[in-house]
């Protein structure tokens, strides 16, 4: 079965520092890694999207990782915000044909406190 | 401005009577989905649809329909609604639901809070 397993489920970092949020997943076949930012009581939106052949990808403080290899993202988010406090959340996509593709972590829940 | 939008934003209802929650898209993008999001369980698939006339069961199907007549819009409909149905939904689109030279987003609406009691 695929599975997306994010950590730690919650955190909580002072303003200006760095942090790094995980995710592990079982998906197969892979096909990309999503890490969405979703503020309370809002849709997802899109940070990132990375393929199999790339191992990162920036948008602006915050920069993605992946290792097909071990199956492992990171999200780093440097000199975070206030408005940086939201849940992230990480979807693999499978790469098969079907339209439910879509494999949704359960996210990591981040305040950023000042 | 590009954007999913749906409606209502809150619902309150009662067991068994019928609702619909409608999802409208102005970016003429293929791929629709219904997603539910519950504390604990992230954000599961319900339905989607990868074009016009054409759906499928995501994850959760049960108790809940989805139609797609024209292109922009997706709703979904409880027929009975019950209390585990209380959850807040969401309904994305993308331009399709993969392509083999580009990734491409998916965007989300701002969600429904549906209470059923």
């Amino acid at each position: 079965k695929n599975q997306v397993e994010q950590s730690p489920q919650s955190l909580i970092i002072l303003e200006g520092k760095n942090c790094t949020l995980q995710c592990n997943y079982t998906v197969s076949p892979f096909s990309n890694l999503r890490w969405y930012k979703q503020d309370t009581g809002r849709g997802p939106v899109s940070l990132t999207i990375m393929t199999f052949s790339e191992n990162t990808k920036s948008n602006g403080r915050y920069t993605a990782t992946l290792d097909a290899d071990t199956k492992q993202s990171s999200l780093h988010i440097t000199a975070s915000q206030l408005s940086d406090s939201a849940s992230y959340i990480c979807v693999v996509s499978a790469g098969n044909n079907a339209g439910n593709m879509l494999t949704f972590g359960g996210g990591t829940r981040l305040m950023v406190k000042p | 401005e590009a954007q999913v939008t749906q409606n209502p934003r809150y619902l309150i209802t009662v067991t068994g009577k019928k609702l619909t929650v409608t999802c409208s898209q102005n970016m003429n993008h293929e791929y629709m989905s219904w997603y539910r999001q519950d504390p604990g369980l992230g954000l599961r698939q319900i339905y989607y649809s990868m074009n016009v006339e054409v759906t499928d069961k995501g994850d959760v199907p049960e108790g809940y329909k989805v139609s797609r007549k024209e292109k922009r819009n997706f709703p979904l409909i409880l027929e009975s609604p019950s209390p585990n149905q209380t959850s807040l939904y969401f309904c994305a689109s993308s331009f399709s639901f993969r392509t083999a030279e580009w990734v491409d987003t998916q965007y989300f609406g701002p969600g429904t809070r549906l209470t059923v009691l």
